[in-house]
């Protein structure tokens, strides 16, 4: 079973509305969550990052939420945009026994976002 | 730029041949990535560098794989008699990694990342 699920797989929303994306983990502790952007034939690019003492960041149109008790996120888009278009990650980052993270990131299979005008 | 850098974007390359990426990190960073990603998947981690040492192998990282950072800056990627089960998007990323055991990883950047199929 993968550590980071994320629901839906997939997405359909007018241009202008408002969504959003979840992610449940297992992976625990963790040193912090992040969610990324990824559009088709390209690397990820970072959206948020959250420890485990945060319960929402938020990045213009995008706001995570964290609720490390429920080992729950989420991430809401507002007035979504074409550009929006894209592949969103939930990825979390764990420590190792030693107390720090040596920064490999587990990664949820991402939530495909598609918006049309 | 100051970004992750990969070369080449694409590659095709018939079965059985080798193929080697290349990363340049950000250049203050200490750390690197490799990881793989197929279609519809997250990406999966591959291996991953502190300076010039290689710290840890993931199972995916089977014997034809191998990663190089022999100066602590770019890095390879080597792929031996390539497999049509190697066809992935190849991605790169760095970061830097300090002992403060609250706050690490700042700066965790991601490549473009290397297409390759393999025919």
């Amino acid at each position: 079973k993968n550590q980071v699920e994320q629901s839906p797989q997939s997405l359909i929303i007018l241009e202008g509305k408002n969504c959003t994306l979840q992610c449940n983990y297992t992976v625990s502790p963790f040193s912090n969550l992040r969610w990324y952007k990824q559009d088709t034939g390209r690397g990820p690019v970072s959206l948020t990052i959250m420890t485990f003492s945060e319960n929402t960041k938020s990045n213009g149109r995008y706001t995570a939420t964290l609720d490390a008790d429920t080992k729950q996120s989420s991430l809401h888009i507002t007035a979504s945009q074409l550009s929006d278009s894209a592949s969103y990650i939930c990825v979390v980052s764990y420590p190792n026994a030693g107390g720090t993270s040596y920064g490999k990131l587990t990664f949820g299979q991402g939530t495909i976002l598609t918006v049309h005008p | 730029d100051t970004g992750v850098s990969q070369n080449p974007r694409h590659k095709i390359t018939k079965r059985g041949q080798n193929v080697t990426f290349r990363c340049d990190p950000i250049s203050e960073h200490n750390r690197l990535y490799w990881y793989r990603q197929t279609l519809g998947q997250g990406p999966e981690f591959l291996t991953y560098f502190q300076n010039e040492a290689q710290l840890e192998k993931s199972r995916l990282l089977s014997d034809r794989f191998s990663a190089e950072r022999p100066k602590g800056s770019f890095s390879t990627l080597e792929i031996q008699r390539t497999e049509q089960g190697d066809s992935a998007m190849y991605l790169c990323a760095s970061s830097v990694m300090n002992w403060d055991r609250v706050r690490t990883n700042y700066g965790y950047t991601f490549g473009s990342g290397t297409r390759l199929t393999v025919v």
